[in-house]
């Protein structure tokens, strides 16, 4: 599957905590996107990465892309309650099709 | 500016019936997508239109079909429902496409299929 697998399925951090989430995936990519849904509500775009990217900065997020390890990193830091969310990467490959991964749950505890 | 708009927001249908779920875009967004999240599978792309052309289409069977329309606005329409078909179906336009561009996600329809 050229699903990407997020890591850990599960965190729960203190606000104020930086929140670190992983992905892996399996196959090159053109760029690798992360979303963030609340509640089973619609997704939320946050950051796209290329692949000749390294990293890249949102304000409180940043993101790496490891394209040898294929990996890549999401960042929160001084997380709020308002943090709390399902996070998914997605990876983009060379057809431009979109593949989501399974995504990691964060609970930001007041 | 409106976001993504996508009705109906709650859909109850019974197995071999079809449904249709309708998508209307963010104003000047040429490209629609369709995704479709289930608690097993997660989320899954569907299909995506642009200028009313399928570009993509992810892995599914050919019950599932879309078309998109001179102004944008998409339709997807699911053949004799499965069981498995419920699900939360999303919806998602960009500028000129989901590989490249910030995709906008509307609020989705859930489909409960009795």
């Amino acid at each position: 599957s050229q699903q990407g697998e997020e890591d850990p399925q599960a965190l729960s951090i203190q606000e104020g905590e930086n929140a670190t989430m992983n992905c892996s995936y399996k196959t090159s990519i053109n760029n690798l996107q992360w979303y963030r849904q609340n509640s089973g509500r619609g997704l939320v775009h946050l950051i796209l990465i290329r692949s000749n990217e390294r990293e890249k900065h949102s304000g409180r997020l940043r993101v790496t892309l490891d394209t040898s390890k294929k990996s890549s990193s999401l960042l929160i830091t001084a997380s709020r309650a308002a943090d709390t969310a399902s996070y998914f990467c997605a990876t983009v490959t060379g057809a431009n099709n979109l593949f989501f991964g399974t995504g990691t749950r964060l609970t930001v505890i007041p | 500016k409106a976001g993504v708009t996508q009705t109906p927001r709650y859909l109850i249908k019974t197995r071999g019936q079809q449904v249709t779920l309708s998508c209307s875009p963010i104003s000047g967004h040429r490209s629609v997508s369709w995704y479709q999240q289930t608690p097993g599978q997660g989320l899954q792309f569907l299909f995506e239109y642009f200028s009313e052309t399928q570009r993509n289409k992810g892995n599914f069977p050919g019950r599932f079909s879309g078309r998109q329309f001179s102004n944008s606005r998409s339709e997807m329409n699911v053949s004799t429902l499965e069981l498995g078909d419920s699900a939360l179906y999303l919806c998602a336009s960009s500028f000129a496409g989901a590989a490249m561009w910030e995709q906008f996600f509307g609020p989705g329809t859930r489909l409960t299929v009795l």
